[in-house]
């Protein structure tokens, strides 16, 4: 079973900056994995934030940024601000149809 | 405007069924791929099912295999969710969401959510 990994929770000061990773189990992330990321708040849907590796959906601020780094997909925050405490979500596609989530990095800024 | 809007949760004993519905307004339904993504209290996402233009390519995850039956109805705009022997575990809210293709890139991503219908299910 393929399990999607991602740090349970992180912590970046205002102004700061966080990476974030999303990788898997077994294996490396990969652009044909194709991973994208979404942030969300509590009680709310999903909002929709990177894919294509760096490409930023529609109203992202320019300080969320993506890559692969070695073997895991990235989200990067530089300039953390105090609305970006959330939790974030990375999907991948793991073959044959199958698509999976990680389990989410809970992010506090403090 | 595109919006996605989930209806049919609700309390349902183990072993029950239940119909979601996702109304799609503000784009052409059939041209795009889509999903039903789940989120059980106080846990992650978690990825259901995809249905593709046509109908005819369905992938499921393990855990609702036998159980759950997605399908879509193009010309009335929605997209559905049967849901059968339900468990405890599949208390959740479940989102409907559309699947986006970046052409250039060939790369697919969620680019609209509804808000999302909760089932509990319990006796």
């Amino acid at each position: 079973q393929t399990v999607v990994t991602q740090e349970p929770s992180f912590s970046v000061s205002p102004g700061g900056v966080v990476t974030l990773t999303c990788g898997l189990s077994s294996g490396s992330v990969s652009t044909t994995n194709m991973p994208s990321w979404y942030q969300q708040t509590p009680g709310q849907a999903p909002r929709t934030l990177l894919y294509n590796t760096n490409s930023r959906s529609f109203g992202v601020p320019e300080r969320f940024s993506g890559s692969i780094l070695g073997n895991k997909a990235a989200l990067t925050i530089t300039g953390a601000q105090a609305n970006d405490e959330s939790d974030y979500y990375c999907v991948i596609y793991v073959g044959s149809g199958i698509w999976a989530f990680g389990g989410g990095t809970k992010l506090t800024v403090l | 405007e595109v919006q996605l809007v989930e209806s049919g949760g609700g309390l349902v004993q183990p072993g029950g069924s239940l119909r979601l519905s996702c109304a799609a307004s503000g784009f052409t339904l059939s041209t795009y791929w889509m999903s039903w993504v789940r989120q059980a209290p106080g846990k992650g996402l978690e990825w259901v099912a995809n249905i593709r233009q046509d109908g005819n390519s369905i992938y499921y995850v393990d855990s609702v295999k036998g159980r759950f039956t997605i399908s879509r109805d193009n010309a009335q705009n929605s997209l559905f969710l049967q849901m059968n022997s339900l468990r405890a575990e599949d208390t959740a809210v479940y989102y409907c969401a559309r699947w986006a293709y970046d052409t250039l890139a060939s790369w697919y991503y969620y680019d609209r959510w509804g808000q999302g219908t909760l089932v509990t299910v319990s006796s």
